[in-house]
């Protein structure tokens, strides 16, 4: 059973740059032909896919955040990272990492609540 | 990208009833449509996939329909566990986009 964990900080100055990391266990992030992804959810709101990186290491963004995200791929640790700079209010989210096949999230982690506020 | 609309926003049923909720994509995504429920404090879980396969696990009274543009999911007989908020998902292009949602409460 594939399990995803997010982690970071839960506070983001105006700014700065969010940093989150998604620790996969029950599975090798490298196996499979999965895409590990990045999707947020404002309080009250809907959700949002920020964008995926497929095991080849080889990334997608969304179009509205591309030019502040980056998403990288650490095999050795199994995890996956997330860096989203430029920060502000309106970022504040929940951050969820999950597992897509193609485009269809399979697994999801439990997801973290970031806020950003001085 | 390719929006997504829910009807209804909400809906009060009762269990036993049957639930029926309808997504609308602004152009056409041939059957590439998820159906995700979530729960309040919790991630989503996704039902179907592929407009109208059933992801293992998940009760046989969900079902999905519909292509091209227009998509129902079905609840055919509601139960206590099934009170949650289903979103929509078009999987047919980058980035994926999820509808507004829909929240099912108790009548």
């Amino acid at each position: 059973q594939v399990q995803l964990q997010e982690s970071g900080p839960g506070l983001v100055k105006p700014s700065q740059t969010l940093s989150l990391t998604c620790t996969v266990s029950g599975g090798s992030i490298s196996s499979g032909s999965y895409y590990w992804s990045w999707i947020r959810q404002p309080a009250g709101k809907g959700l949002e896919w920020i964008g995926r990186i497929y095991t080849s290491g080889s990334t997608n963004y969304n179009p509205s955040l591309k030019s502040r995200v980056t998403i990288s791929v650490d095999t050795s640790k199994n995890q996956f990272s997330l860096k989203l700079s430029s920060v502000t209010a309106a970022d504040t989210a929940v951050y969820y990492c999950a597992r897509s096949d193609w485009n269809y999230v399979d697994y999801w982690g439990q997801g973290t609540l970031v806020t950003v506020s001085s | 990208d390719i929006q997504m609309t829910q009807s209804p926003s909400s809906v009060s049923a009762s269990v036993g009833d049957r639930v029926t909720i309808t997504c609308r994509a602004s152009q056409g995504i041939s059957s590439w449509l998820a159906w995700y429920q979530q729960k309040p404090g919790k991630a989503p879980k996704l039902l179907i996939y592929a407009a109208s396969s059933l992801q293992s696990g998940v009760p046989s009274r969900f079902s999905g329909s519909g292509s091209g543009t227009d998509f129902t999911l079905t609840i055919s007989s509601l139960q206590p566990e099934d009170f949650a908020t289903y979103y929509c998902q078009q999987a047919n292009s980058f980035p994926p986009t999820f509808g507004p949602g829909t929240k099912v409460d108790i009548k």
